[in-house]
């Protein structure tokens, strides 16, 4: 199993321009999530997802879009890049929470690395 | 919204010493993790604690949940080289999503 994998792994944008990432995950999980990194700030949930076809607003939303189409990939867009969104991407994934005090462990892909000048 | 602050940010030790860190939060988590990411990878989850008060090892890691379920630390014994990367704690929300800390860079050096 090749786990999450997130594609590109790195990537410079000009201000103003869109993409999109992608994130792939192989064991039928039915959580995916986006998260940003940044130095001294921990990992931020931008948006997630409970299943194909939701999506849902995660702590730093703003300037990004995502979908689920199919329950394996989840896609995070940018649709005008702004240097404040030059950061680590990372995307997880993780089986639902099974039952009070359980953790389902979220599983995390490499990573991409974007810079917007 | 809800914060987790992590202490130390960085930690630069010799290799065979033993490291502590912490994170405290204004907030209850029923479930408190720790995870490591090494350079250029993603995290990976190392500890998870679900009962105030547990106390949980791996290898030579040890965790505990504290009293409050506002805090946590983590140590790690005997330090080696691969220990080299950033920890993450984090708190677990309704419906399965994480606030994590800051995280503690640790430096080893042989």
């Amino acid at each position: 199993n090749a786990g999450v994998t997130q594609t590109p792994k790195f990537r410079v944008l000009k201000t103003g321009q869109s993409m999109t990432l992608l994130c792939a995950q192989d064991m039928n999980h039915e959580y995916m999530y986006w998260y940003r990194q940044d130095p001294g700030m921990g990992l931020r949930l931008i948006h997630y997802s409970v299943g194909e076809g939701t999506t849902a607003k995660g702590e730093v939303p703003d300037g990004y879009n995502v979908s689920r189409l199919k329950k394996q990939n989840f896609l995070l867009g940018l649709e005008s890049a702004a240097p404040s969104q030059t950061s680590v991407y990372f995307c997880a994934s993780s089986y639902p929470r099974a039952r009070r005090g359980a953790y389902n462990e979220q599983f995390f892909g490499p990573g991409t690395r974007l810079t917007v000048l | 919204g809800q914060q987790l602050n992590q202490s130390p940010q960085s930690m630069f030790i010799q290799e065979g010493e033993d490291v502590s860190m912490n994170c405290t939060s204004s907030s209850i988590f029923n479930t408190w993790l720790w995870y490591k990411q090494d350079p250029g990878e993603g995290p990976v989850l190392l500890i998870a604690l679900y009962k105030a008060g547990e106390l949980t090892s791996n290898g030579r890691l040890t965790a505990q949940f504290g009293i409050t379920r506002k805090d946590s630390f983590l140590n790690i014994s005997a330090s080696i080289p691969s220990d080299v990367g950033i920890y993450f704690c984090a708190g677990q929300l309704q419906g399965g999503k994480l606030i994590f800390g800051q995280g503690t860079e640790l430096s080893v050096k042989p």
